[in-house]
């Protein structure tokens, strides 16, 4: 069947870095997708990655390793507006995006 | 309008009674998808439509029908709504189908079947 894995829920301090791990199992792998998602809100597009490596976007950066089935989103210099739910969406064979429930990140000041 | 829109915002509805959500996008984009999202639970896809005429199912899309008449709307129907489609629904589009590209959503519709 078709798998993600993410943390519930991390706490982190305004001001420092935080890195949010994805690990997903899936039929066929197509790249993997972040969206953010503030609470009340729609999810909005943060990243794709479908090399391996790191691909940097300003204060976020993602991750990917195919081999391992692996992601990371890493926030640097956290804001408080940077408090929201954090979704790993990688896509299968058929393109079809399988959502993780998200990571709701609390940053505290 | 600008981007993706939904309608209504929130709605209460009795078990049993018919209801359409309305989603418009003026980005002239190929692709739509209705998702629902409850708590705990990823994103799941309900029915998605990759252009106009077309439409296919997606994960849950018993109880759940669409149209694609033309390339701005794709309306969401529950015939006869049950309890456990109270979820918030958000429609979503993109340029191309296929997944490959950015997805865009709409504000969502907070449904709540009594």
């Amino acid at each position: 069947g078709q798998n993600i894995d993410q943390p519930t829920e991390m706490t982190a301090t305004e001001g420092a870095i935080v890195q949010i791990n994805c690990t997903y199992q899936t039929s066929g792998f197509n790249g993997l997708f972040w969206y953010q998602q503030h609470a009340g809100e729609a999810p909005t597009f943060l990243s794709y990655n479908v090399l391996d490596g790191l691909e940097e976007k300003g204060r976020f950066s993602s991750f990917l390793s195919r081999s391992k089935g692996y992601s990371y989103l890493l926030l640097k210099e956290l804001q408080m507006k940077d408090s929201a739910s954090y979704l790993c969406a990688p896509l299968d064979s058929n393109y079809q995006l399988i959502w993780g429930a998200g990571t709701k990140l609390i940053i505290k000041p | 309008i600008a981007g993706i829109t939904q309608a209504p915002t929130s709605q209460i509805l009795a078990a049993g009674r018919r209801m359409t959500l309305r989603c418009t996008q003026d980005m002239r984009h190929n692709a739509m998808y209705w998702y629902r999202q409850d708590l705990g639970l990823g994103l799941r896809l309900i029915h998605y439509s990759n252009t106009a005429g077309t439409t296919g199912k997606g994960e849950v899309p018993d109880g759940y029908s669409v149209s694609r008449a033309n390339t701005d709307d794709f309306p969401l129907t529950l015939a006869s709504a049950v309890p456990s489609q109270t979820s918030v629904y958000f429609c979503a589009s993109s340029v191309l189908a296929g997944g490959l590209n950015e997805q865009f959503f709409g504000p969502g519709t907070r449904l709540t079947v009594l």
